[in-house]
């Protein structure tokens, strides 16, 4: 059971490249989550979908987009990468977006970029 | 604003020996509280949580938190550490039980001496 999936493991772009990171889960999860993770400031999040076809902003959107392709996907985008934005990213799912008791969070492996 | 504050950025243990990470919220009701686990190259697993009722709670890999209102903190124990405890350990707080509203303390690197 692969759970949360995340590609690339590992990514270095030049200042104003752009990538896309994708992010599947395979639990029939609903809702998706996109946080980054820097040293001293724990977890952040940067957008999430509650559901197919519905996408909100977390604390830190700016510089990103996301899209919900599907149930199962939802990617992270950075059109122009910036150095401020090197860092190591985690999708995460859950079975519903407001039940935290019962649906807790599913945490993929993490992408590191690194933006020189 | 809630927010959550992990005093303790590195603790180092002896095989064995007991452990407890602290944690500390800001927030004027009862939040709903979190520990996670992330170990090297690894996502973040739910150790244990807490949302009313028993303010002790037991999570997996024989882990236990406090909730102490009083005091606003939800500190984490373990009775006697294993070399595979080696871990960064994030406490979150949520002010309602959504999971866009997590915020997470900005971790405890945990590291055993043999």
């Amino acid at each position: 059971n692969a759970g949360v999936t995340q590609t690339p493991k590992f990514q270095v772009l030049k200042t104003g490249q752009s990538m896309t990171l994708q992010c599947a889960q395979d639990m029939n999860h609903n809702s998706m989550y996109w946080y980054r993770q820097d040293p001293g400031m724990g977890l952040r999040l940067i957008y999430y979908s509650a559901s197919e076809g519905t996408t909100d902003k977390g604390e830190v959107p700016n510089g990103y987009n996301v899209s919900r392709l599907n149930k199962r996907e939802f990617s992270l985008r950075l059109e122009s990468a910036a150095p401020s934005q090197t860092s190591v990213y985690f999708c995460a799912s859950s079975e519903y977006p407001s039940d935290l008791k019962n649906s807790p969070l599913h945490f993929g492996n993490g992408t590191r970029l690194t933006v020189t | 604003a809630q927010s959550v504050t992990q005093p303790d950025i590195h603790i180092t243990v002896s095989e064995g020996a007991s452990l407890e990470l602290r944690c500390n919220y800001s927030y004027g009701a009862t939040p709903y509280l979190f520990w996670y686990v992330q170990s090297p190259g690894q996502g973040l697993q739910l150790l244990l949580k807490y949302f009313s009722g028993d303010t002790l709670v037991q999570g997996i890999k024989g882990f236990e938190a406090e909730f102490k209102r009083s005091q606003s903190s939800f500190n984490l124990r373990k009775p006697s550490v294993h070399w595979s405890d080696a871990a960064e350990y994030f406490c979150a707080v949520a002010p309602y039980s959504s999971a866009s509203k997590i915020i997470f303390g900005s971790g405890t690197r945990l590291s055993i001496r043999p």
